[in-house]
């Protein structure tokens, strides 16, 4: 696609359920990212993907946590038992190549909230 | 954890004037890049200059790197309204695989 999509653009969840963010990247890109940004905060890096490499999940704050990239393309992030501090902005970004040779291109984000 | 510090955490500047924004990072960098983020929503990209480049323009921006002092500039000449917005910088540690780490961002506000 023209552009990095993200679904839903909001997600309201209670706490203890489990959450699917879904990321599309733009076509060609190998690389793709996920981070989160709580509010008033910089930008937390949570995972990455390139290519066919293993992950670097050197980011995900705990097990709770997961990411799978399907195909080289859409990937999804997963949140179980949800807690009230997972509550952030998860934004998804990716470029050409790893490395942060190239700027990356972020999509709109997913607000999660749980309450 | 946070490599770049941006500073001031703040600027309110008028309509026409130019903003300058300042970014400090810790260790070596292969680039550094600069962000807009509009509405807490998606970032884009505005610019990257390379550790072995000192000075780069696109438009309205000027963006300054020096290694030694591990610091980097973002000028905004001219600014406008629409400049009102948090701007990030980011930088890509040496190394293979690295990616980007953000600072916490300088909230602009232009007043028309």
């Amino acid at each position: 696609g023209a552009g990095v999509s993200q679904s839903p653009s909001n997600k309201v969840t209670e706490k203890g359920k489990d959450v699917e963010l879904r990321c599309d990247p733009i076509s060609g890109h190998t690389a793709l990212y996920w981070y989160r940004q709580s509010l008033g905060q910089g930008l937390e890096f949570l995972i990455y993907f390139q290519g066919n490499s293993a992950p670097d999940k050197s980011g995900l704050p705990s097990d709770r946590f997961s990411a799978e990239r399907t195909g080289g393309s859409v990937s999804t992030l997963t949140i179980q038992r949800t807690q009230q501090e997972d509550s952030a902005v998860y934004l998804c970004a990716s470029s050409l190549s790893a490395g942060g040779r190239h700027g990356y291109t972020f999509g709109s984000g997913t607000r999660l909230t749980v309450v | 954890s946070q490599q770049g510090e941006e500073d001031p955490q703040a600027l309110s500047i008028q309509e026409g004037e130019n903003a300058t924004m300042n970014c400090s990072y810790k260790t070596s960098i292969n680039n550094l890049q600069w962000y807009r983020q509009n509405s807490g929503r998606g970032l884009v990209h505005l610019i990257l200059i390379r550790s072995n480049e000192r000075e780069k323009h696109s438009g309205r921006l000027r963006v300054t790197l020096d290694t030694s002092k591990k610091s980097s500039s973002l000028l905004i000449t001219a600014s406008r309204a629409a400049d009102t917005a948090s701007y990030f910088c980011a930088t890509v540690s040496t190394g293979a695989n690295s990616k980007l780490t953000f600072g916490k961002g300088i909230t602009l506000s232009v007043r028309p």
